[in-house]
C-alpha cells in the first residue's frame, strides 16, 4: 500500500537536545511538507521541498532544519533553538504542479519536551 | 497573504441530521483551491472534498458537499445524515496558486471546528 510513514509516533526529549522526526513516502510524489499542530489549533507550515536537494522555509521555520537527499525521504530536525517544541508534527506530500494540491498525510509524530 | 476563517470552534448535531460547517477565505488570487479535511482523535488528516475556484458546480463526495459561494468567499462543508463516526475535528484549507519555480503547492489551514455527533 502506498502512503506516508512517520516515526516515531511518540517522542520525549529533554530540553537542549536535538531530535529528528522521520518521514518516508512511497507515492512517488515530488513535493513534501512538514506542518506543526498545537492543541486546538490548525496546521502551520514549517518547511517544504519541491525537489531533491531543495527546500524552502514555511511560516514557522525558526528552530527547525530539514534535508531532502532522496525523493522518498524528508526528515525534520527539531533543534534546541526551538523555544516551544512540544507539539504534534505532520508530514505530507503532494503530486506536484499537475495535481489539485491535495496533501496526503502521515499519521503524525507527537513530541513532548520534558 | 491568504487567510482561512472558521468561526465555529465546536458544533453538535443529532445523529442522522445534516450539519453545516462554516469556512470563509480571503485571497486576491483568481486561481485557488479549497479543501476540507477531517481529523479524528487519532490525529491523521483525512481528505474529504475539493473545490477549484473555476468549478461552476459545487463539489460532492458521498455524504459530503461543499457549498461554494465565490462572491461571498465562503466554502461551507455540508455533512448529510450524520453518523457517530463523523465526530472529529474538521479543517478548511486553501491552496496557493502554482509556484512556477517548482511543484510544491502550499495549503493554508483554518483553526478547525470540533464536531460532535450525538446519539
Amino acid at each position: 500500500d502506498g502512503g506516508i510513514t512517520q516515526s516515531p509516533k511518540y517522542l520525549f526529549r529533554k530540553e537542549g537536545q536535538n531530535v529528528t522526526l522521520s518521514c518516508e513516502q512511497n507515492l512517488n510524489h515530488d513535493a513534501m511538507y512538514w506542518y506543526r499542530q498545537d492543541p486546538g489549533q490548525g496546521l502551520r507550515l514549517i518547511y517544504y521541498s519541491q525537489i531533491v536537494n531543495d527546500f524552502q522555509k514555511g511560516d514557522i521555520a525558526e528552530g527547525y532544519s530539514v534535508s531532502r537527499e532522496k525523493k522518498e525521504s524528508f526528515p525534520l530536525t527539531v533543534t534546541s533553538a526551538q523555544k516551544n517544541p512540544t507539539a504534534f508534527y505532520l508530514c505530507a506530500s503532494s503530486i506536484g504542479a499537475s495535481g489539485t494540491g491535495e496533501l496526503f498525510f502521515g499519521e503524525g509524530s507527537r513530541l513532548t519536551v520534558l | 497573504a491568504q487567510k482561512i476563517t472558521q468561526t465555529q470552534p465546536g458544533m453538535f448535531v443529532q445523529e442522522k441530521e445534516a450539519v453545516t460547517l462554516d469556512c470563509t477565505y480571503d485571497t486576491s488570487d483568481q486561481s485557488y483551491g479549497l479543501f476540507w479535511y477531517k481529523q479524528p482523535s487519532s490525529g491523521e488528516m483525512i481528505f474529504l472534498i475539493y473545490q477549484g475556484s473555476y468549478d461552476e458546480q459545487n463539489a460532492t463526495e458521498g455524504r459530503y458537499s461543499l457549498n461554494f459561494q465565490k462572491a461571498r468567499k465562503s466554502a461551507n462543508l455540508v455533512i448529510s445524515a450524520s453518523q457517530l463516526g463523523d465526530s472529529a475535528m474538521y479543517f478548511c484549507a486553501m491552496r496557493e496558486p502554482v509556484d512556477f519555480r517548482g511543484s510544491a503547492r502550499q495549503l493554508t489551514f483554518g483553526s478547525g471546528t470540533q464536531l460532535t455527533v450525538l446519539p
